[in-house]
């Protein structure tokens, strides 16, 4: 039981590239999540999809695309990678909402 | 979107020495969370707190929900090295998404 497990761990771009970040979580949840974390910021929510078939937009959705692929799977795409989306990025689930969250190691991803 | 202040910031305590964190809302919470995010690492789930004037302890870890259900506390007696990292809260408004505060890091000096 692996839990929440992100791709890759560690990724740099440069300005204008596009790339997606992977999620996936072996724990049958419905709702999972994307968040983004800045020093003195906290967890700020980009996406998020309640369940299977559906997604919303979060705090932050700006610049991003999401797609919940089946149960398991739920990915976040940068069309055009910007030096602010400079973050470290955690995907996240829950078995409903409000539940707790359980997070994956993360994804720390630098745009030069 | 719903904010929830925490605070302090950081916080460096001698070890041994308690150690608490404050979460505040100017508006009634449904319920609040609070997470353990080690250096390097992802946010850990602690404890959930639902009801009015709850409190719950976990080992050296006491946390409480205020009666109006606008602020919580988390509270570390005698802190050990293992205690280092980010606390951090989460609150959920109604059926709003939950909203982290900006965390509390904890250091430790031996």
């Amino acid at each position: 039981n692996a839990g929440v497990t992100q791709t890759p761990k560690f990724q740099v771009l440069k300005t204008g590239q596009s790339m997606t970040l992977q999620c996936a979580q072996d724990m049958n949840h419905n709702s999972m999540y994307w968040y983004r974390q800045d020093p003195g910021m906290g967890l700020r929510l980009i996406y998020y999809s309640a369940s299977e078939g559906t997604t919303d937009k979060g705090e932050v959705p700006n610049g991003y695309n999401v797609s919940r692929l089946n149960k398991r799977e739920f990915s976040l795409r940068l069309e055009s990678a910007a030096p602010s989306q400079t973050s470290v990025y955690f995907c996240a689930s829950t078995p409903r909402e409000f539940y707790e969250q359980y997070f994956g190691p993360g994804t720390r991803l630098t745009v030069t | 979107g719903q904010q929830v202040m925490q605070i302090p910031q950081y916080q460096h305590v001698q070890e041994g020495e308690d150690f608490t964190t404050y979460c505040n809302s100017s508006t009634t919470l449904s319920n609040i969370q609070w997470y353990k995010q080690r250096p390097g690492g992802h946010p850990v789930f602690l404890i959930q707190l639902v009801k009015s004037g709850e409190v719950k302890k976990q080992k050296r870890l006491t946390f409480q929900f205020g009666e109006a259900k606008k602020n919580s506390s988390l509270h570390i007696t005698a802190t050990q090295t293992t205690d280092v990292g980010t606390y951090f809260c989460a609150a959920a408004f109604g059926n709003e998404k939950l909203t982290f505060g900006t965390g509390t890091r904890l250091t430790i000096i031996p």
